[in-house]
Formats: structure tokens, sequence, C-alpha cells
């Protein structure tokens, strides 16, 4: 089935510092599925951070970037200087396009250092 | 826009005991979501609707755990015989038009089974 594997745990890095999370996934349902990574701040609700739903194209919001790399089945989530109130938890979701629901990763704790 | 909003936030249940999670999805969302988050697990697809008519609840433990959609202003899950396994933070969400547009969460259920 379609599934998503992003990097497991904790990462942390100091402030100003450039982070990358990875992510890839595997879509039997459907060759080109839509992808998504989400964001959850300390006390919020999950929330979208960006979306790419076209294979090659590059997805960016509040600093981060992610490029959907279909030779890779990748969409790894990038920022090249990270601050402090970037700490959250990120997943990686993906959705085929046969109308099925959204499939998230574990999950990745960012954290932040002075 | 009060966003997905989920009640109660905390649940504490004894060993056995039924458990009614509540969700009251966006006002003009069609698909309603319902997931469960654990450290191990992370984020698990339990069950959605669409349009409030069950589309796919292959998520669910075929036991104790049921869901419905009695109106398109609210949802609930409910968990016959808690047990402690069953404690996790249950999320719930809606999106306008299925799967492959921006989901939003509510902040979720706490649920603990003592």
């Amino acid at each position: 089935g379609d599934s998503v594997t992003q990097t497991e745990g904790q990462v942390t890095v100091s402030e100003s510092k450039s982070l990358i999370i990875n992510c890839t996934y595997s879509a039997t349902s459907i060759g080109y599925p839509n992808l998504f990574w989400y964001v959850r701040y300390p006390g919020e609700g999950l929330q979208l951070l960006l979306k790419v739903i076209t294979a090659g194209q590059k997805g960016s919001s509040r600093g981060f970037e992610a490029t959907y790399n279909k030779e890779a089945t990748s969409f790894h989530l990038q920022k090249a200087s990270v601050q402090e109130s970037d700490s959250a938890v990120y997943y990686c979701a993906l959705s085929a396009n046969s109308g099925t629901y959204q499939r998230f990763g574990t999950g990745t704790k960012l954290q932040v250092v002075p | 826009n009060a966003g997905v909003i989920q009640t109660p936030r905390h649940k504490v249940t004894g060993k056995g005991q039924e458990a009614t999670l509540w969700c009251e999805p966006i006002s003009g969302h069609s698909a309603v979501f319902w997931y469960r988050q654990t450290i191990v697990q992370g984020l698990e697809f339990l069950t959605y609707f669409r349009n409030q008519a069950p589309i796919d609840d292959s998520g669910m433990p075929k036991e104790r755990f049921s869901a419905q959609m009695p109106n398109q202003s609210h949802s609930t899950l409910k968990i016959q015989s808690t047990q402690p396994q069953d404690s996790a933070v249950y999320l719930c969400a809606s999106s306008h038009s299925g799967t492959n547009t921006e989901v939003f969460f509510g902040k979720g259920t706490r649920l603990t089974v003592v």
C-alpha cells in the first residue's frame, strides 16, 4: 500500500544553521501522489506547511522548501537558516488522486537551540 | 471561523468504560477524517466520511471502535470497553472536497485509559 517514511525521532539544530528532514514515499495505488508537509507548533493544532501536487515542482512556505522528486520518490523538507520559532513537529504526508485519505509519516520533532 | 472543534480536550476513562469523542468540522467542508496519534505509530488513519457517508474505515479496529456522522455539523468516535492501549490523542480533521486538498485539523482529544 501507499506509505511515507521520514526522519525519525528528534532533530536538534543550532539557530541559523541549515535543516533537512528526509521524506520518501511509496505509492503503489497511483504513480503520482500529492505530497504535503504539515507542522504542529507547541500548543497548536496540526496545520499545512506546504504542498506539491505536480512531480518536479517545488513548494515553499515560511522559508521552508520541498521538491517533489519522482525518480527518487522523495520530498525532503529543507530550510537554509532555522530559527527558534521553527521548533515544532513536522509530518510528511501523501494522498492518491483516487480520493483516499492522506497518509502521514511518524513525525520529526525539530528542536532549534541558540 | 473557529476551525475544527473537538471535545473534550482531555478524557480519562477507567478500563472497560465507554468513551465518546466529538468533532465539529469546519462549516462547508464535505470530508471529515479521524486519526489516532501515538508516539510509536505516529498519525494513524482511522476512518473518513464524505457528505456524511462513510467512505473508508479501513483503519478502524474492528472491535470496540465505531464512528458516525449523523449530520453535517458533527461526527462522533465511540470506543467501547476502553483498554489502556487505546490511550492516544484522537484527531479530527475536515476538508473541502476529499483528500487532495488541505486538511484542517482540530487540536485533538487526549484519551487516557487507566
